[in-house]
């Protein structure tokens, strides 16, 4: 079964400071990745996916994150926050096999940028 | 302009009710979800639906139920088998073309049931 973590629950930052909200998956099969960004009380909003290729993936909003197949890891980057990215971010994984395909979500990381 | 819409965006349930929420997408995917998320606990899958009328029991199935007779159409019941129903509540789309990039979700604005 797969499994993500999302190692911090809380990351605070000061505005314009860089960030990094880290995800570790479980698979011992290939897997697609991807990160949402979630807004109070809205739906969830596609930031980035990785499903091939590059390993370094740019999004929207400046994010970007990169695929670490040996560490099973798919870190989330920004080089300068703002006070709009305040926000919930998930990381999600789904596998690369025939059946279930929904995404496995971690508990996400909640995003406060100070001024 | 296509995209998932939910409805309603609130909703109330009294006790022994059974309450049903819409969700519709005109992006024509095929594959369709249901998640429930809580405080502090990610999303969780409730059922989902690869095709026109069939659907699959997800991690947490036990208290709802769903059809899907139409593609655009996913409704999710909430029964008062459901002890603990008050979450918010998140319906998706993928396309499912079987290639990876059919693979990303898209999801809905949410609803939010209350228990009163």
């Amino acid at each position: 079964a797969q499994s993500v973590t999302q190692l911090d629950s809380q990351v605070p930052v000061f505005e314009e400071a860089p960030v990094e909200l880290r995800c570790n998956y479980s698979s011992s099969v290939s897997v697609y990745l991807f990160w949402y960004v979630q807004y109070p009380n809205q739906g969830l909003q596609l930031l980035l996916k990785y499903l091939s290729g590059s390993t370094l993936v740019k999004g929207i909003n400046g994010f970007e994150a990169e695929f670490n197949k040996s560490q099973t890891s798919f870190h989330l980057r920004k080089p300068s926050v703002h006070i709009s990215d305040t926000a919930e971010y998930f990381c999600a994984v789904i596998t690369h096999y025939t059946g279930r395909r929904a995404l496995t979500f971690g508990s996400g990381t909640r995003l406060q940028v100070q001024p | 302009d296509g995209g998932i819409t939910q409805s309603p965006k609130y909703l109330f349930r009294k006790e022994g009710q059974n309450v049903t929420l819409s969700c519709e997408q005109n992006l024509n995917h095929d594959a369709m979800y249901w998640y429930r998320q809580d405080p502090g606990q990610g999303l969780r899958l409730i059922y989902y639906s690869q095709i026109v009328n069939d659907f699959q029991k997800g991690d947490i199935a036990e208290g709802y139920s769903v059809s899907r007779e139409k593609k655009e159409s996913f409704p999710l019941t909430v029964t008062s088998a459901q002890k603990n129903p008050t979450a918010f509540y998140l319906c998706a789309s993928s396309a499912g073309s079987g290639k990876a990039s059919g693979e990303t979700q898209y999801f809905g604005p949410g609803t939010r049931l209350l228990v009163l």
